[in-house]
């Protein structure tokens, strides 16, 4: 069984801080990593992936991977209210030649003005 | 404009009838799958298809048909069999090869009557 686990939170910051994301992940052979981006009542949208350790940059965001831990992360800089969502941790594997993904049951994210 | 489409946005099931869920996509992606998403959950994979006129279980596909004709479509039927099928359904399609992102459809929302 592929796990991947998030925590639930609500995790609350301030308008301007940093909000970390963690992510845990059980199948070491897994290679590629994807943060989505839920608002609520609509379907998830790609922030970032990642497939090689060390940290990846996309303008606020940066994802973070170590797979030695199995474990992925995603800071967002200058949180906004907009940023308010629930973020999903996503891990691709591979069962004989078709790939699929697993994913955690998300962070829901709060930032206040 | 290239994207994924899902139809209808809503649909209300009574006890015991089969419905037919939509999604078509332009992007020229020969990967297409489903999922269903809970309150609260993650995303669950329900069937997927690589290649025209084959495709795959997931983890949760009892109670659940779908086809694949053609490369820009993959109807999902729920059936009768599915005794808890409310939930938000969500369509999805990737390469199946280099990044292979996964990316979504609006998603149709399912409610038992």
């Amino acid at each position: 069984q592929k796990e991947v686990e998030q925590n639930s939170g609500p995790l609350s910051v301030p308008e301007g801080a940093i909000a970390s994301l963690n992510c845990t992940y059980s199948d070491r052979g897994s290679q590629s990593f994807f943060w989505y981006r839920q608002y609520s009542g609509k379907s998830p949208e790609l922030i970032m992936f990642i497939y090689s350790n060390g940290d990846k940059e996309d303008g606020r965001f940066t994802a973070q991977l170590n797979k030695a831990s199995q474990y992925v992360s995603l800071l967002i800089r200058d949180s906004q209210p907009s940023d308010s969502a629930t973020y999903l941790c996503a891990v691709n594997w591979s069962s004989g030649s078709a790939r699929q993904l697993t994913f955690g049951s998300g962070t829901q994210l709060t930032v206040l003005p | 404009d290239g994207g994924i489409t899902q139809s209808p946005k809503y649909l209300f099931r009574k006890e015991g009838q089969n419905v037919t869920l939509s999604c078509e996509q332009n992007l020229n992606h020969d990967a297409m799958y489903w999922y269903r998403q809970d309150p609260g959950q993650g995303l669950r994979l329900i069937y997927y298809s690589q290649i025209v006129n084959d495709f795959q279980k997931g983890d949760i596909a009892e109670g659940y048909s779908v086809s694949r004709e053609k490369k820009e479509s993959f109807p999902l039927t729920v059936t009768s069999a599915q005794k808890n099928p409310t939930a938000f359904y969500l369509c999805a399609s990737s390469t199946i090869a280099g990044a292979d992102t996964q990316y979504f459809g609006p998603g149709t929302r399912l409610t038992v009557l």
